[in-house]
């Protein structure tokens, strides 16, 4: 089982939410992990957007808007990339990452499709 | 204006070498984690290794322990990436970033290594 599980594909419309989840493998809990997020759209490197761990320990990658914004979910042992406002510009690949046994992992990416 | 540049990627034999460079500019290097990135045609990314801002500490993915090392030379404002003992599997987008304690705030554009005969 991977470590960090993310939905292959996502679709949502303009000017709705999206929340992009990041599961983590049974027996990691994700109450002790900081969650990283990176956007990447076609032909271009990955972008960072944000960290989060708590809403105290929480980092905005820079320039990047408040509408993307992070949380967990305990229950789900699951971290969330939550996207308000959805622009067609949202549109990309969204990877989360944690650092587990001395290695940073990535999970496997969802493709947001705005429509 | 940040800049990390990637170069020495290209065709090579299984089994062969290559080593990747990243030229820093823009920032002092000297101060920053650096890690490489690389991610496979079509696929996700995959973390490759870091090194720590003097080089006395360096963490690899498992999949290269033993065939790729990482270094720098902050008198240079360079990264490096000494791939040995390449495989199909390591084709792939290289990328270095800097690194932030995870926070991989600065990309290069990536080079291309293709592993084939």
């Amino acid at each position: 089982q991977a470590v960090l599980t993310q939905p292959s594909s996502l679709s949502a419309s303009p000017g709705a939410s999206a929340s992009l989840t990041c599961t983590l493998r049974s027996g990691i809990n994700v109450g002790t992990y900081r969650i990283y997020w990176y956007q990447q759209k076609p032909g271009s490197p990955p972008q960072y957007l944000l960290r989060y761990n708590s809403d105290s320990d929480k980092q905005q990658g820079s320039g990047v808007p408040s509408r993307f914004s992070g949380s967990k979910d305990a229950s789900a042992n699951a971290g969330i990339l939550l996207i308000s406002g959805l622009q067609s510009e949202d549109e990309a690949d969204y990877y989360c990452m944690i650092w587990h046994s001395s290695a940073w992992v990535f999970g496997g990416g969802t493709k947001l499709t705005v429509l | 204006e940040v800049q990390l540049v990637e170069s020495g990627g290209g065709l090579v034999q299984p089994g062969g070498s290559l080593r990747l460079s990243c030229a820093a500019s823009g920032f002092t290097f000297s101060t920053y984690y650096m890690t490489w990135v690389r991610q496979a045609p079509g696929k996700g990314l995959e973390w490759v290794a870091n090194i720590r801002q003097d080089g006395s500490h360096r963490n690899y993915v498992d999949s290269v322990k033993g065939r790729f090392t990482i270094s720098r030379d902050n008198t240079k404002n360079s990264l490096y990436l000494q791939m040995n003992s390449l495989r199909a599997e390591d084709t792939a987008v290289y990328y270095c970033a800097r690194d932030e304690g995870g926070s991989l705030t600065e990309w290069g554009r990536g080079t291309l290594v293709t592993v084939s005969s």
